[in-house]
């Protein structure tokens, strides 16, 4: 079985600054893929980003990138020139390959709040 | 554009009623997800369907059942709510069965209260 942890249940960030959202993951598979899904106020989750665990260069759309370190199971969120539209909760989620249809393991969720 | 719908935002409920909470997608896609989620828990996998009248069991299936009779619909059955239930509920879709990477493309979520 897979965990997800994220250890920040809250963070803030003021605009146009960078901020770092921390995602830890245990897993026995070796072929597996990472999201960030995003979940703004009353509003649906949409994906942010997705890293496939045998592409060792890391993802990157637009503001969002993110640090995959396969081998310390470390994938954290970089969201730079922060807006006050990416005010959102913030889910780190794990998907194992295979036959596994997709299904997602998520993270507790860190909610992060852009200050103008 | 995507678009998973879910038939109530809100809905309040009884000890012992049995629930039924609808999720529908109109982009042909053949797996569907339910979630339910919770503070400090994130969102936790309950059922999924990889295609119609196909069904299994996802980490948390216990007081729940599922319905898939067409591909667009899928459905959650809470046969005899409890106040443990009392959570947001998320449905969600992907395009391909098998297809681990597909992006999923969640509903607005129902917010349900068994009192």
């Amino acid at each position: 079985a897979q965990t997800v942890t994220q250890s920040q249940p809250e963070m803030s960030v003021q605009e146009a600054e960078t901020v770092t959202l921390s995602c830890t993951y245990d897993t026995s598979e070796s072929n597996y893929y990472l999201f960030w899904y995003k979940q703004p106020p009353s509003r649906q989750m949409i994906l942010v980003i997705r890293q496939e665990a045998y592409k060792q260069q890391n993802a990157t759309e637009n503001r969002f990138s993110v640090n995959f370190q396969k081998a310390a199971k470390s994938f954290s969120l970089k969201i730079s020139d922060s807006q006050l539209g990416d005010t959102a909760m913030y889910f780190c989620a794990f998907a194992a390959g295979g036959t596994s249809y997709g299904k997602l393991t998520f993270g507790q969720g860190t909610i992060l709040t852009v200050h103008p | 554009d995507v678009k998973v719908t879910q038939s109530s935002r809100y809905l309040v409920k009884r000890t012992g009623e049995k629930v039924f909470l609808e999720c529908v997608q109109d982009m042909d896609h053949e797996n569907m997800f339910w979630y339910r989620q919770d503070p400090g828990l994130g969102l936790r996998l309950i059922y999924f369907s990889y295609d119609v009248k196909m069904k299994e069991k996802g980490d948390i299936p216990e007081g729940y059942s599922v319905s898939r009779e067409k591909k667009e619909r899928f459905s959650l059955i809470l046969e005899s709510a409890s106040t443990n239930q009392t959570s947001m509920y998320l449905c969600a879709s992907s395009f391909l069965r098998g297809a681990t990477q597909d992006t999923q493309y969640f509903g607005p979520g129902t917010r349900l209260t068994v009192l």
